[in-house]
């Protein structure tokens, strides 16, 4: 079945860093990815909606100049979270339509636990 | 797409169906019923969906009402690997909207 790949799984970086996450379809192309943000102990929240070759799509109330997503390709979408601040920890996870897959269902990575100290 | 209203919490005793409930009274004709869970620190895992037939597969039954306004999540035989947040969501199929989560059950599978 398909799969996406997130990488790191998990990572420890500085207040006032960036840090990159990567989002890859494994055995499918998908023109469309997700990322989504998870605070301990609530459900996942929607935070834009990746494009490839075009601008990603932004929540209502997400940072689009402190959450760049860049989908340069039909396998790999990136999430840079840009001077990272503590309160920006937290698990991020991406998923990805496959096409020929279940009623247009979606899969999801493993998702990628972020600790901004 | 529509909203589902699911308990927060449920307990199953190992080796017992699981019946984990789930509400979408507004859900339109075009929608399917997806249920997904996540086990603690992963990324959600698809369980099964379905429009208005009841479906099987090798690791859950869904049921759904005949009005398609409820339906019912069946973990046939629990074990303590199915203690995760099931997530109910009913999304329109042909599109490449997202998926939105709503708060989930937190099954409990006790030994």
């Amino acid at each position: 079945g398909a799969v996406v790949s997130q990488h790191p799984s998990w990572v420890i970086c500085k207040s006032g860093t960036s840090v990159k996450i990567e989002c890859r379809s494994l055995d499918f192309q998908a023109t469309t990815m997700f990322w989504y943000r998870q605070f301990p102990k609530q459900s996942l929240m929607l935070m834009a909606t990746s494009n490839e070759g075009s601008k990603a799509t932004y929540e209502q109330g997400v940072e689009k100049d402190k959450f760049l997503i860049n989908h340069a390709s039909l396998t790999l979408s990136t999430l840079t979270v840009t001077s990272a601040h503590p309160e920006d920890s937290s698990f991020y996870i991406c998923s990805a339509r496959d096409p020929s897959g279940y009623a247009f269902g979606y899969t999801f990575g493993s998702g990628t636990r972020l600790t901004v100290v | 797409d529509a909203k589902t209203t699911q308990p927060t919490s449920m307990d199953c005793a190992e080796g017992r169906a699981a019946n984990l409930p789930c509400n979408h009274s507004t859900i339109s004709g075009n929608e399917y019923v997806y249920w997904y869970r996540q086990i603690h620190s992963q990324g959600p895992q698809y369980i099964i969906h379905g429009l208005k037939n009841n479906e099987t597969n090798e690791m859950a039954s869904l049921i759904i009402t005949e009005d398609r306004k409820s339906s019912t999540l069946i973990l046939p035989h629990a074990t303590l690997r199915d203690t995760a947040v099931y997530y109910c969501i009913v999304r329109a199929a042909n599109t490449g909207n997202q998926f939105y989560f709503g708060t989930g059950t937190s099954l409990t599978v006790i030994p």
